[in-house]
C-alpha cells in the first residue's frame, strides 16, 4: 500500500525556520515525483512545487519560488518542505502528494501538516 | 481568484445526480489532462478522476469525468450523504508553468 506520512502540527513564531517531512512507503520512492500543496484556512488548494527524489530535480510554482525550499533524501524515502523565516501568512495546512504518472495528477496524499505561525 | 472556475456550491437530494463544472482556457484545460479530487471535512484530498475520465481502482463508477474544449465536468450519480465534501479540479497550465486548481465546489446532499 502506497503511504505518505507527514509530521504533526507545528507551532512557530514569525522569523523562525521550519522543515517538515513527508515519508513515502509501499512503492519505489525514487521514481515518482512528490509535490507540495498549501491549503490556507477555509481556502482551496495551491500547488507549491514538486521534486523527483531520484535526482532531486525540483520545480517551483512562480508564486512560491524563493519563499520555500523543497528537498528530498532518497536514502530515507523522505521529501521536505522548508522555510528559513516564517511569516504569519504561512499559517496553513501543507500536504505532500505523489504524482501518479506522466500526466499531472496526484494519486496518493499525506495526511497534512498544520503549520501555525503566531507571535 | 483561481485560474480554473468552479461553482462555489451545488446541492441535490440523495439518490439524485449532480454535475460540477470546471472552466479554464487553452493554456490549461484546453491542452492538458484534468483530474478531480474529493476532500471530505477535515481530511486530505483524494483522487477521484485522472486523465479527464479515468477512475483509480477503488473509486466507484458513480463518479465520472469528461472534458470538452476548455471545460471539464465531474458527474456523481446515486448521491449519498457520504458524498458531502469539497471537490476540486486540477490541471497543468502551460503559460504559468504551474499546476492549477479550481476554487473548489462544496456539495451538499440534502
Amino acid at each position: 500500500e502506497v503511504q505518505l506520512v507527514q509530521s504533526g502540527e507545528e507551532v512557530k513564531k514569525p522569523g523562525e525556520s521550519l522543515k517538515i517531512p513527508c515519508e513515502g512507503s509501499g512503492y519505489n520512492f525514487t521514481t515518482y515525483w512528490i509535490g507540495w500543496v498549501r491549503q490556507m484556512p477555509g481556502k482551496g488548494l495551491e500547488w507549491m512545487g514538486i521534486i523527483y527524489p531520484g535526482d532531486s530535480d525540483t520545480r517551483y510554482s512562480p508564486s512560491f519560488k524563493g519563499q520555500v525550499t523543497i528537498s528530498a533524501d532518497k536514502s530515507i524515502n523522505t521529501a521536505y518542505l522548508q522555510w528559513s523565516s516564517l511569516k504569519a501568512s504561512d499559517t496553513a495546512m501543507y500536504y505532500c502528494a505523489r504524482q501518479g504518472g506522466p500526466t499531472i495528477f496526484f494519486d496518493s496524499w499525506g495526511q497534512g501538516t498544520l503549520v501555525t505561525v503566531s507571535s | 481568484q483561481s485560474v480554473l472556475t468552479q461553482p462555489p456550491s451545488v446541492s441535490a437530494a440523495p439518490g439524485q445526480k449532480v454535475t460540477i463544472s470546471c472552466s479554464g482556457g487553452s493554456s490549461n484545460i484546453g491542452n492538458n489532462y484534468v483530474s478531480w479530487y474529493q476532500q471530505l471535512p477535515g481530511t486530505a484530498p483524494k483522487l477521484l478522476i485522472y486523465d479527464n475520465n479515468k477512475r483509480p481502482s477503488g473509486i466507484p463508477d458513480r463518479f465520472s469525468g469528461s472534458k470538452s474544449g476548455t471545460s471539464a465536468t465531474l458527474g456523481i450519480t446515486g448521491l449519498q450523504t457520504g458524498d458531502e465534501a469539497d471537490y476540486y479540479c486540477g490541471t497543468w497550465d502551460s503559460s504559468l508553468s504551474t499546476v492549477v486548481f479550481g476554487g473548489g465546489t462544496r456539495l451538499t446532499v440534502l
